[in-house]
């Protein structure tokens, strides 16, 4: 059954430093997603991709949040100078088409120290 | 605009029992409504979808969601809880194309 894989599971990184989160979603999607969730809160969406543009961002998604699609086939999520409040579980998800079925992965739990 | 409500934070049962977690939903026309589920430490799986066809679906592990327009409720229920139900439960709505979700209910079953 396709997937969507997400890399790393765990990633610990000093406060100002620059993590990028990988994301492989399932090869016949065309809409990309970034949601984040903040231990013990809800999940909350970051940004949305088509087309190779983003369609949607949230009032999370500030200058410091980019997203890519370099070669037709990774997802990732940049923070360039990542702060403690970025701490969180971000999930990649991909949908077919538009109000159907997202497909979630596993997760990157993200520490910033 | 679109959101959810999920009326209970933390939901206890005894294994065998009834489970019922309730959602409402406000939107401005037919939503589509999801159930997610979350597992300690996994990512979430769907459970269940409403795209306006039948208004009882059937979803996996034998949970089923009724949707009532009405109401405007999504209500989660299964027969009877197993152990390894016990989990994170979002209601979701899909808003243009972005998913809205729930504050989650926690389910513990208890033996």
């Amino acid at each position: 059954e396709p997937e969507v894989t997400q890399t790393p599971s765990h990633q610990v990184t000093q406060m100002g430093q620059e993590v990028i989160l990988r994301c492989v979603p399932i090869s016949n999607h065309l809409y990309f997603y970034w949601y984040r969730q903040i231990l013990g809160q809800k999940v909350e969406f970051l940004v949305s991709f088509y087309n190779n543009e983003i369609s949607e961002k949230s009032e999370i998604f500030d200058d410091q949040f980019s997203v890519e699609r370099p070669d037709g086939s990774n997802f990732t999520l940049k923070i360039r100078s990542t702060k403690l409040e970025d701490s969180a579980m971000y999930f990649c998800a991909s949908l077919r088409r538009q109000n159907t079925e997202a497909f979630f992965g596993q997760g990157t739990r993200l520490t910033v120290v | 605009a679109q959101s959810v409500t999920q009326l209970d934070s933390h939901v206890s049962v005894s294994e065998g029992t009834p489970v019922l977690l309730r959602c409402n939903y406000s939107s401005s026309y037919s939503p589509s409504l999801f159930w997610y589920v979350q597992h300690p430490n996994k990512g979430l799986q769907l459970l269940l979808k409403y795209t306006s066809a039948a208004t009882l679906v059937k979803g996996i592990n034998g949970f089923e969601a009724e949707f009532k327009k009405s109401e405007t409720s999504f209500h989660l229920t299964k027969p009877s809880a197993h152990m390894s139900d016990a989990a994170e439960y979002f209601c979701v709505v899909s808003h243009t194309d972005k998913l809205i979700f729930g504050t989650g209910t926690r389910l513990q079953v208890f033996p």
